[in-house]
């Protein structure tokens, strides 16, 4: 079974300071994982993905996320924090269950930044 | 073009009502599925298409009913809801090509706010 724990329920930064979300992960094979970001009342809109290629990945405003295997974690970073960034983030991880992908998400960390 | 375009943006209805949600991709995504979304929480799955078959209801309320017409539209048709069935309800799409099924990124569309009264 996988599961995945975000430590950070809610995030707070100043502008211009740097952004660390937190996620462990949980699963039996060699996950997929994903950031999703999802502004006020919209869709979640997919920051960056891991696949098992490089462990350093580069996602879209500026975000990475390093993956590290010994240590189960795949935490957000961004070096420094726009008044945009405040929204609520999902980590993700996907597997294969029964023949179908399945997801499994995060509670979210809600990011305020302040100016 | 990675747009699932989800209608109405908005609804509200009273617990006697039949409504419609409707979600459409032309990507070419085989893929599809319904989540419900309460606020402050994390997406919920509801139900999984693949091909144009229902692959995955977990374990839905029967007042729920999805229907895949065609491998590009998704609706999701709602009868005698309940206030509690009020939440945002998000529409995705993927490719289904194993393997790498677990690669796969599920786009989603903007959402559906429902108000049952």
């Amino acid at each position: 079974a996988q599961s995945v724990t975000q430590l950070d329920s809610h995030v707070s930064v100043s502008e211009g300071t740097p952004v660390l979300l937190r996620c462990n992960y949980s699963s039996s094979y060699s996950p997929s994982l994903f950031w999703y970001v999802q502004h006020p009342n919209k869709g979640l809109q997919l920051l960056l993905k891991y696949t098992s290629a490089a462990t350093l990945v580069k996602g879209i405003n500026g975000f990475e996320a390093e993956f590290k295997k010994s240590e189960t974690s795949f935490h957000l970073t961004k070096p420094s924090a726009h008044m945009s960034d405040a929204a609520e983030y999902f980590c993700v991880v996907s597997d294969v269950s029964g023949g179908y992908q399945k997801v499994t998400f995060g509670t979210g960390t809600k990011l305020q930044v302040i100016p | 073009d990675t747009e699932v375009t989800q209608t109405p943006k908005h609804l509200v209805m009273g617990m006697t009502n039949k409504k419609s949600l409707k979600c459409e991709q032309h990507m070419g995504h085989r893929a599809m599925y319904w989540y419900k979304q309460k606020a402050k929480k994390p997406p919920e799955l509801m139900f999984v298409y693949s091909y144009e078959k229902l692959s995955i209801n977990e374990s839905v309320p029967s007042r729920f009913s999805p229907e895949c017409p065609n491998s590009s539209l998704l609706n999701l048709h709602l009868h005698a809801l309940q206030p509690e069935d009020s939440a945002l309800y998000l529409c995705a799409s993927s490719q289904d090509r194993p393997p790498g099924l677990a690669k796969n990124i599920q786009y989603f569309g903007a959402g559906t706010r429902l108000s049952v009264l």
